[in-house]
């Protein structure tokens, strides 16, 4: 079955590190990744958007790379904030059906 | 300023009531989409809305029931058939994703209870 994996665990990292999180995916073959944030109590924001056919998309501070090859996406965020702190959603859309599958996000936590 | 706006922000359900989740937005989007989020799982899509007067099952639409009378307006309906309606619930809406790379727009939820 169509399977999503993010980190469970909260990543706790200190301020001005990089932060990575990973988003796993098995038995999809899926046109593009979405990346979302969510605040405690807050609907989910987009970020960034990458196509199967790139490999790398930045914004800012945030990098976003996109394997089909290892059916992996790295969410990276440099130079990390507190303000950084929140959940973080993968979403996929499969090419045949279109929906969008969300992980169950990892959380991060940035120390001053 | 354009968004999605979603009413009450907490509900309270009584057993055998159906209760309905109200979502606006002035996006002028033709898409709208309605989620449900349990603590440590992923959004699960429970119907969904490409244009006014149709709406599709999602994965999880037993006990729930939509409709599309506006473009800007798709309320949730959750029954009393929902045996486990305690959960945070999110509206959605994006352009009309015939492209399959949409983002999409969220409100701020609403999260129902059982008393």
């Amino acid at each position: 079955s169509q399977k999503i994996e993010q980190n469970s665990e909260a990543l706790n990292i200190q301020e001005g590190k990089t932060a990575t999180l990973t988003c796993n995916y098995t038995n999809y073959s899926p046109a593009y990744l979405q990346w979302y944030r969510q605040d405690p109590g807050r609907g989910p924001v987009f970020l960034l958007l990458i196509r199967e056919n790139e490999k790398e998309k930045r914004k800012e501070r945030l990098k976003v790379t996109f394997d089909t090859t290892l059916k992996q996406s790295l969410f990276h965020i440099t130079a990390s904030q507190p303000a950084d702190s929140a959940t973080y959603l993968c979403a996929l859309a499969s090419s045949n059906t279109g929906k969008l599958i969300f992980g169950q996000g990892t959380t991060l936590q940035v120390k001053p | 300023d354009g968004g999605i706006t979603q009413s009450p922000k907490y509900l309270f359900r009584k057993e055998g009531q159906n209760v309905t989740l109200s979502c606006e937005q002035n996006l002028n989007h033709d898409a709208m989409y309605w989620y449900r989020q349990d603590p440590g799982q992923g959004l699960r899509l429970i119907y969904y809305s490409q244009i006014v007067n149709d709406f599709q099952k999602g994965d999880i639409a037993e006990g729930y029931s939509v409709s599309r009378e506006k473009k800007e307006s798709f309320p949730l309906t959750v029954t009393s058939a929902q045996k486990n309606p305690t959960a945070f619930y999110l509206c959605a809406s994006s352009i009309a994703d015939r492209t399959r790379n949409q983002p999409q727009h969220f409100g701020d939820g609403t999260r129902l209870s059982i008393l």
